[in-house]
C-alpha cells in the first residue's frame, strides 16, 4: 500500500497570504496525484489532478506541482472561501490512499 | 453531473445494509465509480471502485469478503452492499465517479451509515 503524508496539519493563514501545502508518496505515483477540498459539512471536490491540471471552473490562484514522491498545491492569495482541509490522493496504484489532509483556517 | 447517495441508517453490528449511488448527467457506462467513506472528522478512506461496464472491482482490506459493489446500468445506479457490519464501519459514505485510473472527479453528498447497539 502507499502511504501518503501531507504537512503541515495545520495552516493558519491570513486572507491574502498565500497557502504551500505539501504531499509526499511512500514510493513514486507518477503524475496519479490529485488534491480535493473539502469545507465543513460538505462533500469533497476535486481541484487538482494528474499533479498539475485544474479541473473544470477551479481559479487559477490554485496550482499543483511534482511528481514521483514530492508534491504541493500552491493557492496564491487566500480567498475566504478557501478556508477548508485539503487532501491529497494518489491513484497510481490499488489501494487508492489519501493523505490525512491539511487544515487551512484562518489566523 | 449529479450523484446522489441514499440507503444510509442506524444499524446493528453484524447486520447488513445497502446504499444505492444514482448518476445523472454524464454517460453512465463510461464512468468508473467509487465509493469512499469518511468517519465524522477524521480523514478520507477509499473502500471500493468498480468500472463503467461492471466488469472489474477493487475493494480495501478492511471491507473485502463483507462489502459487495455492483451496478444497474439500466438504472443508472451503483449499489454497496454491506454486511457483517461492525462499529468501524460508521461513517459518511460518498460515491464519485471518473476513470478508472483517474481522480474523483464528481461527488455525491454522502449518506451517513451508524453501526450501533
Amino acid at each position: 500500500e502507499i502511504g501518503m503524508t501531507q504537512s503541515p496539519a495545520t495552516l493558519s493563514l491570513s486572507p491574502g497570504e498565500r497557502a504551500i501545502l505539501s504531499c509526499r508518496a511512500s514510493q513514486s505515483v507518477s503524475y496519479s496525484l490529485a488534491w480535493y477540498k473539502q469545507k465543513p459539512g460538505q462533500a469533497p471536490s476535486l481541484l487538482i489532478y494528474a499533479a498539475s491540471t485544474r479541473a473544470t471552473g477551479v481559479p487559477a490562484r490554485f496550482s499543483g506541482s511534482g511528481s514521483g514522491t514530492e508534491f504541493t498545491l500552491t493557492i496564491s492569495s487566500l480567498q475566504s472561501e478557501d478556508f477548508a482541509v485539503y487532501y491529497c490522493q494518489q491513484y497510481h496504484d490499488w489501494p487508492r490512499t489519501f493523505g490525512q489532509g491539511t487544515k487551512v483556517d484562518i489566523k | 453531473v449529479q450523484l446522489l447517495e441514499s440507503g444510509g441508517s442506524l444499524v446493528q453490528p453484524g447486520g447488513s445494509l445497502r446504499l444505492s449511488c444514482a448518476g445523472s448527467g454524464f454517460t453512465f457506462t463510461n464512468q468508473a465509480v467509487t465509493w469512499v467513506r469518511q468517519v465524522p472528522g477524521k480523514g478520507l478512506e477509499w473502500v471500493s471502485s468498480i468500472t463503467g461496464d461492471g466488469a472489474t472491482t477493487n475493494y480495501a482490506d478492511s471491507v473485502k469478503g463483507r462489502f459487495t459493489i455492483s451496478r444497474d446500468t439500466s438504472e443508472n445506479k451503483v449499489f454497496l452492499q454491506m454486511s457483517s457490519l461492525r462499529a468501524d464501519d460508521t461513517g459518511v459514505y460518498y460515491c464519485a465517479n471518473g476513470l478508472w485510473r483517474g481522480s474523483l472527479d464528481y461527488w455525491g453528498q454522502g449518506t451517513l451509515v451508524t453501526v450501533s447497539s
